[in-house]
C-alpha cells in the first residue's frame, strides 16, 4: 500500500527566504506526482504536476523535482512571501493512473512571517 | 472556462441520516473523483467515475455510493451517517483521470 510522508509537518520562516518542502513515497511505481496548496477550510489548488518520466517542473517561483527511484520529491519556493502561507500537499497517482486515486501526504503547514 | 463547483457549502446532519453532495466538473473534463478530508489529514480517495461508470474505489464501505451524469457532473451519497463521517468532502475533475486534478471548494459535513 502506497504511503506518502511530508517533512516538515510545519515550517515558519521570515519573508524573502528560499525554502524546500520534502515529500517521500514508499512505492516507486507511480504514474505522476502532484503538488497542491490548500488554504484553511478551502479546496486544493494544483501547483505542479510531474509525470513519472520527468525530473522537474517549474512555475514562477516554484520548482518541483522528482526522483522516482528513491521515492522522493521536493518543492522549492524562491523568495517566499506572506501570501505563500498555506498547507502544501504532495500526492501520487498509482501505476493504474487515475483509477487508483491520488494518495496524499498530511501536508506541510507553512507560515511566512512578514 | 468554469471551474469545479460543489454544493452545498456546509451541511449538518444527525447520525443515521442520509446525505447527497453534488459536484459540477470543469468544462471539458470527463472524470470525477471524490475525496474525504478529516481535520489535519490529507484527503482520502473515495472513488472515481469515468464516463458514468465507477472505475476505481478506495477503502470506503458500500454506504458511500455515487453517480455520474451524462454532463459529467456527479453526486456522492452517504447512507447511515456516522459521527466519523464528519469531514470536508472534495471533488476533483480531470481529463481521463490521469491529468492534473482540479479540485472544488469542498462541502463541510458535520454529523451530530
Amino acid at each position: 500500500k502506497q504511503e506518502v510522508t511530508q517533512i516538515p509537518a510545519a515550517l515558519s520562516v521570515p519573508e524573502g527566504e528560499n525554502l524546500v518542502l520534502n515529500c517521500s513515497f514508499t512505492d516507486s511505481a507511480i504514474y505522476n506526482l502532484q503538488w497542491f496548496r490548500q488554504d484553511p477550510g478551502k479546496g486544493l489548488t494544483s501547483l505542479l504536476l510531474i509525470q513519472s518520466s520527468q525530473r522537474e517542473q517549474t512555475s514562477g517561483r516554484l520548482n518541483a523535482s522528482l526522483d522516482k527511484s528513491s521515492g522522493r520529491s521536493t518543492l522549492y519556493i524562491a523568495a517566499s512571501q506572506p501570501g505563500d502561507s498555506a498547507t502544501y500537499l504532495c500526492a501520487v497517482n498509482g501505476p493504474g493512473g487515475g483509477a487508483d486515486g491520488l494518495t496524499f501526504g498530511k501536508g506541510t503547514h507553512l507560515i511566512i512571517q512578514p | 472556462e468554469t471551474g469545479v463547483t460543489q454544493s452545498p457549502t456546509h451541511l449538518i446532519k444527525t447520525r443515521g441520516q442520509q446525505v447527497t453532495l453534488r459536484c459540477s466538473s470543469q468544462s471539458g473534463h470527463n472524470t470525477v473523483s471524490w475525496y474525504q478530508q478529516a481535520l489535519g489529514q490529507g484527503p482520502q480517495f473515495i472513488f472515481q467515475y469515468y464516463r458514468e461508470e465507477e472505475n476505481g474505489r478506495g477503502n470506503f464501505p458500500p454506504r458511500f455510493s455515487g453517480l455520474q451524469f451524462p454532463n459529467y457532473s456527479s453526486e456522492l451519497n452517504v447512507n447511515a451517517l456516522e459521527l466519523d463521517d464528519s469531514a470536508l468532502y472534495l471533488c476533483a475533475s480531470s481529463w481521463q483521470g490521469i491529468d492534473t486534478q482540479y479540485f472544488g471548494p469542498g462541502t463541510r459535513l458535520t454529523v451530530l
